[in-house]
């Protein structure tokens, strides 16, 4: 199985800085099938990216995603006092598909 | 999209609940369907997928054989019946749309807000 790992686990930053997540997989991801989701406090996660690079409907071009094989990145240029939430990885390029990132939580510094 | 889920509860271990999920916003039988659950304060577990025509379905190891998925392309509704439930089953559990219609398509474009199940003696 596909294990992902996300760092750092939590990231402490201020409004108007630049984000990067990391997401490495034990395994090479057919396609860079790799997605990101954002989970705010008693809310479902929503969809950020998928593809590793392509932006979800209605999601801010300031949400990046990078990387392929490996080692995938979730970049997000200016944080707004929205965005700090728990953002998860997952995987649907790999066997058995369809596994999760452990989570980076972005708190306000 | 609407996704709103119904069901959960307190049960004891070995019991049994039905949860649903109530669909509008897109032509349901176009997409696969998934429950993803979440144990307080821990990630994220896809627990089951069915197809949009309802006849293909896959679960995690997890819960193989004591949970059953199943949709109502009629009514617009999604399905999870849980059988045998355990205390580790405690969790929020999410229906998800998926971005198309079979069990292989993994990106969860719209979640519904969470119905509780909690299995405690």
């Amino acid at each position: 199985e596909i294990v992902l790992t996300q760092s750092p686990g939590t990231l402490s930053l201020s409004p108007g800085e630049r984000a990067t997540l990391s997401c490495r997989a034990s395994q090479s991801l057919w396609n860079n099938y790799l997605a990101w989701y954002q989970q705010k406090p008693g809310q479902a996660p929503r969809l950020l990216i998928h593809a590793a690079y392509k932006r979800a409907t209605g999601i801010p071009d300031r949400f990046s995603g990078s990387g392929s094989g490996t080692d995938f990145t979730l970049t997000i240029s200016r944080l707004e006092p929205e965005d700090f939430a728990v953002y998860y990885c997952q995987q649907y390029g790999g066997s058995p598909p369809n596994t999760f990132g452990q989570g980076t939580k972005l708190e306000v510094k | 999209v609407q996704l709103v889920g119904s069901g959960g509860g307190f049960v004891q271990p070995g019991g049994s609940l039905r949860l649903s999920c109530a669909a509008s916003g897109f032509t349901f039988n176009n997409y696969a369907m998934n429950w993803v659950r979440q144990a307080p304060g821990k990630g994220l577990e896809r627990v089951s997928v069915i197809s949009g025509s309802g006849d293909s379905t896959d679960y995690a190891d997890s819960v193989k054989g004591r949970f059953t998925i199943s949709r109502d392309n009629s009514k617009n509704t999604l399905f999870l019946q849980m059988n045998g439930l355990r205390a580790e089953d405690t969790a929020l559990y999410y229906c998800a749309k998926s971005d198309c219609s079979v069990t292989g398509c993994h990106v969860l474009d719209y979640w519904g807000q969470g119905t509780l199940v909690t299995v405690s003696s």
